[in-house]
């Protein structure tokens, strides 16, 4: 069974940095592409960045672009965002995914979302 | 970047009736790239259809997609009182960005 468990989430001043990071397990993981996907409150799913399995092609939204870095650890089966430059508008839960099709049947950067962990909150605020 | 429309905001019916939503994309949508997703409160998302019309493992007959090019539908049949959530569109076909549709609540009539 697919378990993702983020972690890192909290409060944090805008300006400033956090990493969030995301335990993978019952799956192979270095064969799927894995991503994070954000819901600000009460609002609706927006996605964030992206990166493929092996290769770590990455891929991001406009809006987080060159604020936060997603990398991925196949050792440790492990996913991470590293964002910096902090704003209020980047308060959301934020959600690891992990793609449906494995690397063979996935077109890089063309992600859709097969299992999710129960997500991480930050929250950017003075 | 394809923007993502979904009709209704919000959809009151009765269990046991049928839910139709829809997600229309302000372009096309090449090779059905459409996934649709459930969301129940306090809960993540989880993948209902695939490739527009593919249901993803697990799912029940219930849920069935449709469509192609920039009109989509989801139908829900003989609605169950588990059913009553936000459902939202996703398009994987142009990425980056890939792109949600901004959700559909189906609630209790």
């Amino acid at each position: 069974e697919v378990h993702l468990l983020e972690s890192g989430g909290g409060l944090v001043q805008p300006g400033g940095s956090l990493i969030l990071s995301c335990a993978a397990s019952g799956f192979t993981f270095n064969n799927y592409a894995m991503n994070w996907v954000r819901q600000a409150p009460g609002e609706g799913l927006e996605w964030v960045s992206g990166i493929s399995g092996r290769s770590g092609r990455t891929f991001y939204a406009d809006s987080v672009k060159g604020r936060f870095t997603i990398s991925r650890d196949n050792s440790k089966n492990t996913l991470s965002l590293q964002m910096n430059s902090l704003r209020a508008d980047d308060t959301a839960i934020y959600y690891c995914a992990k793609v449906l099709t494995s690397v063979t049947a996935t077109i890089a950067g063309k992600y859709f979302f097969g299992s999710w962990g129960q997500g991480t909150l930050v929250t950017v605020s003075s | 970047e394809i923007v993502l429309t979904q009709s209704p905001g919000t959809l009151s019916l009765s269990p046991g009736e049928t839910a139709t939503l829809s997600c229309r994309a302000s372009q096309s949508v090449s090779g059905n790239s459409l996934a649709w997703y459930q969301q129940r409160p306090g809960q993540p998302p989880r993948l209902l259809i695939y490739d527009a019309s593919r249901r993803a493992p697990g799912i029940p007959d219930r849920f069935s997609g449709s469509g192609s090019g920039t009109d989509f539908t989801l139908t829900i049949s003989r609605l169950e009182p588990e059913d009553f959530a936000v459902y939202y569109c996703q398009q994987y076909d142009s990425s980056p960005p890939l792109t949600f549709g901004g959700g559909t609540k189906v609630e209790i009539k």
